[in-house]
């Protein structure tokens, strides 16, 4: 399967704890993306990656939130001190070049207790 | 006002009907436009995309656009029970932002 993956798919964190999510996109994409969706809603943009450049964060992204793409390939979204607020899905998609066809993965379910 | 406006729904639609949905979006400068479909508890899943002023078709799907009046549509010609999800418009202005509608859902009646 060359979708994209993310993992884990659910988790459930008390709040004040930090957690990570990792996301392998599609091989030959060199574009990533994070999105943040809650029930009812569409998917919030987070932040974007050219390679291992993060060319854009979204103003909805706390000073709690990090995103990373070492060497251009996966990329971890780091949530320190998490909030109840902060209970998500969390989104990850990939596309090729200046192809704006975004392709997710199955997304990380996020529960702060 | 949101970039991206879509009525929630749901829309509901006897088995074998057209199905139209629609949205609207704020910013004159968007370029590319999509139609993100979305099984319950699943990821958003392209399904069609439009560029250019007219219509589009792509099996039962037809994209619809008019730039002029900011305006998206999907329609969905003999509805199916499987078509039954939460449809999202999505807009890029021609950067790397694409920005989502709330999406609209669809009950396909048996």
């Amino acid at each position: 399967d060359t979708g994209v993956s993310q993992n884990p798919r659910h988790k459930i964190t008390k709040r004040g704890q930090n957690v990570t999510f990792r996301c392998d996109p599609i091989s030959e994409h060199n574009r990533l993306y994070w999105y943040r969706q809650t029930l009812g809603q569409g998917p919030e943009f987070l932040t974007y990656f050219q390679n291992e450049a993060q060319l854009e964060k979204s103003r909805l992204l706390s000073d709690r939130f990090s995103a990373e793409r070492p060497k251009g390939s996966f990329s971890t979204l780091e949530i320190q001190r998490t909030e109840q607020g902060d209970s998500a899905m969390y989104l990850c998609a990939s596309s090729r070049g200046s192809n704006e066809k975004l392709f997710f993965g199955s997304g990380t379910q996020l529960s702060v207790l | 006002q949101k970039e991206v406006e879509q009525n929630s729904g749901p829309l509901s639609v006897p088995e074998g009907a057209i199905a139209s949905l629609n949205c609207t979006y704020s910013d004159r400068g968007s370029q590319s436009f999509f139609w993100y479909r979305q099984y319950s508890g699943k990821s958003p899943e392209l399904i069609m995309s439009i560029y250019s002023n007219g219509d589009k078709e792509d099996g039962r799907f037809t994209a619809q656009l008019n730039k002029a009046s900011q305006y998206v549509s999907l329609l969905i010609r003999d509805s199916q029970p499987s078509d039954s999800a939460t449809y999202l418009c999505a807009v890029n202005t021609g950067g790397f932002k694409t920005i989502f509608g709330a999406g609209t859902r669809l009950f396909v009646k048996a």
